[in-house]
């Protein structure tokens, strides 16, 4: 297992068209973040899953964005209708529950996105 | 609600030497983790080094410890020895115990290290 994989890496979309990211976690975590990190910032949390449940979604998460997770795997990122605010890099993170905070979560390289 | 604060955007330090990198927070709670995190450019986020709040010992891990002043609020990471693959964003990162709602990472806004040959 080589750790948590995202897809694509970079994304280059017009705005007002609808983008889909994909984290693949280390195959036993059954936590599931994604985060968003815009230029200078720290990550900002979106939401979380522990295995398909989704069990916290931040209000930065707007109508425009929803996330999946089907069968406890691999998660889903949608982002429609996308604007120029939409620009950053979406993170993806695993963990195992019981030793999310023992270890801290895993995290992917990330997807940049771009709206022009 | 918990946050983190970051003062120094940047910081440098020669080859070999020893810098502090600060972190402080504000926080209601009394129990919660403290995390460093490091994201070197255009690679993952890999945790340096964590802190129970609990416990008065302060966490090292190698060429890295931590300065946890609980009443201060305060959680700076030193680095000794500092090596050119030390360069990168560091984060400092808080996470409540409570569960069911509260299991996210609050960041910093981060402090960019850069190493001098």
């Amino acid at each position: 297992d080589t750790g948590v994989s995202q897809d694509p890496r970079h994304k280059i979309t017009k705005r007002g068209q609808n983008v889909t990211f994909r984290c693949d976690p280390i195959s036993e975590h059954n936590r599931l973040y994604w985060y968003r990190q815009t230029l200078g910032q720290g990550p900002e949390f979106l939401t979380y899953f522990q295995n398909e449940a989704q069990l916290e979604k931040s209000r930065l998460l707007s109508d425009r964005f929803s996330a999946e997770r089907p069968k406890g795997s691999f998660s889903t990122l949608e982002i429609q209708r996308t604007e120029q605010g939409d620009s950053a890099m979406y993170l993806c993170a695993s963990s195992l529950a019981f030793n999310a905070d023992v270890r801290g979560a895993f995290f992917g390289q990330g997807t940049r996105l771009t709206v022009v | 609600a918990q946050t983190v604060t970051q003062s120094q955007p940047e910081m440098s330090v020669q080859e070999a030497e020893t810098v502090t990198l600060s972190c402080t927070y504000d926080t209601s709670e009394s129990d919660y983790y403290l995390f460093w995190y490091k994201q070197p450019p255009s690679r993952q986020m890999i945790l340096v080094i964590r802190q129970e709040a609990y416990k008065q010992q302060n966490a090292t891990e190698n060429r890295f410890s931590v300065n946890f002043q609980k009443a201060a609020k305060s959680f700076s990471l030193k680095i000794s020895d500092s090596q050119l693959g030390d360069a990168a964003m560091y984060f400092c990162a808080y996470r409540s115990t409570l569960n069911f709602g509260n299991e996210k990472l609050t960041f910093g806004t981060g402090t960019r290290l850069t190493i001098i040959p």
